[in-house]
């Protein structure tokens, strides 16, 4: 299985700031990536998907870029409802994997 | 609009057999393109893909966890059902079923609010 590995694990960051968030494979998985964000007792929601498109209704402070296996999300200038767990997930290879997660706590 | 709830027991006992019923509405899971997945995640944990069932029927599984795992779908229903044998306390978890982006292999985009499941004696 692919192997995931986010980092890094908690990122404290004050309102209005980017956050940078790194997400390595153990191999490459090409550009077959997304990201989800997941807030306490919700579901997680998409955000970003083959690497770097929005998916519908995401505000475009999200950006994810890379391929192979460096990938980043970058929130550009993080708002009050950023504050929640990132999880990056490869669907290159079955079974698709997750990372370990990202927290984004207020600084 | 698309939906999904997972229903099924919130407490099973070491050993017994999980089922969780995914209804969901919005699509039809015999349209091509269309997969819907479960997945887990324990408590204060990642994630974890459990499996997938495809428009064509075609099923996959975890690796780790194939032995366990059934999928199935009831199209007319608009239902997928997933079972797990031998319950045990480390499967105590949030299980999400969730469905896919038309036609790809592992974008989920639309999510069920999940099902807490402890298993305890």
């Amino acid at each position: 299985e692919i192997l995931m590995t986010q980092s890094p694990a908690t990122l404290s960051v004050s309102p209005g700031e980017r956050a940078t968030l790194s997400c390595r494979a153990s191999q490459s998985v090409s550009g077959n990536l997304a990201w989800y964000q997941q807030k306490p007792g919700q579901a997680p929601r998409l955000l970003i998907y083959g690497a770097f498109t929005r998916a519908t209704g995401v505000p475009a402070r999200f950006s994810g870029s890379g391929s192979g296996t460096e990938f980043t999300l970058t929130i550009s200038s993080l708002q009050s409802e950023d504050f929640a767990i990132y999880y990056c997930q490869q669907f290159n290879y079955w079974p698709s994997t997750f990372g370990g997660g990202t927290k984004v706590e207020i600084k | 609009q698309v939906t999904l709830k997972e229903s099924g027991p919130a407490l099973v006992k070491p050993t017994q057999t999980l089922t969780l019923t995914c209804t969901f509405s919005g699509f039809s899971l015999g349209s091509t393109g269309m997969r819907v997945a479960w997945i887990r995640q324990p408590p204060g944990k990642a994630l974890e893909w459990l499996a997938r069932i495809d428009w064509d029927d075609d099923k996959f599984y975890s690796t780790s966890l194939k032995t366990r795992l059934t999928i199935s779908r009831d199209t007319s229903k608009n239902q997928v059902v997933v079972t797990m044998t031998n319950m045990d306390p480390v499967d105590t978890a949030t299980y999400y079923c969730a469905r896919l982006r038309e036609h790809s292999f592992g974008v989920l985009e639309f999510w069920g609010q999940g099902i807490l499941v402890t298993v305890s004696s």
